[in-house]
């Protein structure tokens, strides 16, 4: 079991605002960070996946970057729309197929 | 590809029933993984397998469930007896697997209920 933490739990933000979240998961160990969106009643999609240390990714107005040595990832969406609001899940992966996840970040947007 | 399949989207149960979920991951794909969904814990692993074969079972809550694989295009997880602290969202993924880095694709999920 890896202890994962997201913050924050949940965020509201109007339209258009950007915004943030923090996945902090332990160092050591460590293969590949996952990022997840989650949209309520359906199944979890993978967005990014990023393995080394400094590693950015970007996926339209969404993107993310990693810091393996202190064990923390950020999630950023600029200029949120309302079809942006799921839950944000990070999963660090240990192993070939040890992905451990985190309770997510539930973002709503205010149209 | 239809991506993971799982059967069936809802069931529900009377407690002590034996419940069996169904999924068939994406062609090709070598790893398969059992999720359960709670609101307490979130997405916890149940057990994964790489070609057919269970790798780690440790996140099987008790001797009630149990899974297989018996080939590359279909899992099964059972569940006997069912109890009302069973009822849940069960997720089922696969992946390529095997190598680092590579996201997994979820099915759409079973809803168990068990009354």
């Amino acid at each position: 079991i890896l202890n994962v933490e997201q913050s924050p739990q949940s965020l509201h933000v109007q339209e258009g605002d950007s915004t943030n979240f923090t996945c902090s998961f332990p160092s050591s160990n460590f293969y590949a960070l996952h990022w997840y969106r989650w949209e309520t009643a359906k199944s979890p999609e993978a967005l990014f996946v990023m393995t080394l240390n400094g590693d950015e990714k970007k996926k339209g107005r969404i993107s993310a970057t990693l810091n393996t040595k202190e064990g923390y990832s950020y999630l950023y969406i600029k200029g949120s729309q309302p079809e942006d609001s799921a839950t944000y899940l990070c999963a660090p992966q240990t192993g070939a197929n040890n992905l451990f996840f985190g309770t997510g970040t539930r973002l709503t947007v205010i149209p | 590809d239809a991506g993971v399949i799982q059967s069936p989207r809802h069931e529900v149960t009377e407690m002590g029933q034996e419940v069996t979920l169904r999924c068939k991951p994406i062609s090709g794909h070598n790893s398969l993984f059992w999720y359960r969904q709670t609101m307490m814990r979130g997405l916890e692993l149940l057990i994964y397998f790489n070609n057919n074969v269970p790798i780690d079972d440790s996140g099987m809550p008790e001797d009630r469930f149990s899974a297989k694989m018996p080939n590359a295009s279909f899992s099964t997880l059972k569940i006997q007896p069912s109890e009302p602290r069973d009822s849940a969202v069960y997720f089922c993924a696969s992946s390529s697997g095997g190598d680092f880095g590579y996201g997994y694709t979820f099915g759409s999920g079973t809803r168990l209920t068990v009354v």
